[in-house]
């Protein structure tokens, strides 16, 4: 059983569109996150959410925004997609924001 | 600002050899010390380091926190080709005050020739 499950694994789209990427934790975690790991494969925060709040990176541009319908999923919404949000995004789930973090296989979004 | 610093970035070894993995770290409000190793896809956590001086073991993957001087190591004792990978140290600080909690170093990107 995966624990923590993201969809789609790639993601090719034009600059300017809107996509969505999902994140599902069938773990039971009160905590998800969102990273972007960049070129240079550093893993940053994007987003942190528990319990309804949401703690965001302040360097993250607002054409980002999470959506958590319920506590066990997480969704990075992506408006007017640029080239340089081309990366690999991580969703992942922790017991609460003071235990390990649990990482899903990752979405490598390409813009062209 | 948090900062994790990892050396070496890279380590090239031959297969059985032991490797000692540095990590050093100036957090606000540390909580704990954890260490991931990433492979072609999602880090996958190895170890999580709350107290000082406390070996942590898993095979032949081992770890330690120094809180006094603010470092880690991890080892790898005889290692094997499956060990190749890029390994993450990542401080944990108390939760609350509007930041998260993680913060990821560099990683060192271990390769071990057969």
């Amino acid at each position: 059983d995966t624990a923590v499950s993201q969809t789609p694994k790639y993601l090719v789209t034009q600059m300017g569109n809107d996509k969505s990427i999902k994140c599902e934790q069938n773990l039971g975690h009160d905590t998800m996150y969102w990273y972007k790991q960049d070129s240079k494969k550093f893993l940053k925060i994007m987003f942190s959410y528990n319990n309804k709040e949401l703690i965001i990176n302040e360097t993250v541009p607002n054409r980002f925004s999470p959506k958590s319908p319920d506590k066990a999923h997480l969704n990075l919404h992506i408006n007017s997609l640029e080239l340089g949000d081309s990366a690999v995004y991580f969703c992942a789930s922790s017991r609460d924001r003071n235990t390990e973090a649990f990482f899903g296989q990752g979405t490598r979004l390409t813009v062209v | 600002e948090d900062k994790v610093v990892q050396s070496p970035l890279s380590l090239v070894v031959h297969e059985g050899d032991t490797v000692t993995l540095n990590c050093s770290y100036e957090v606000t409000n540390f909580r704990s010390l954890l260490w991931y190793k990433q492979e072609k896809k999602a880090p996958t956590f190895l170890f999580m380091l709350t107290s000082s001086g406390i070996e942590k073991k898993s095979g032949r993957l081992s770890s330690i926190l120094d809180k006094k001087e603010l470092f880690s190591i991890l080892n790898i004792t005889a290692t094997q080709t499956g060990d190749s990978a890029v390994y993450l140290c990542v401080s944990l600080r108390y939760s609350g005050g509007g930041a998260d909690g993680l913060t990821f170093g560099k990683g060192t990107h271990l390769i071990i020739q057969p």
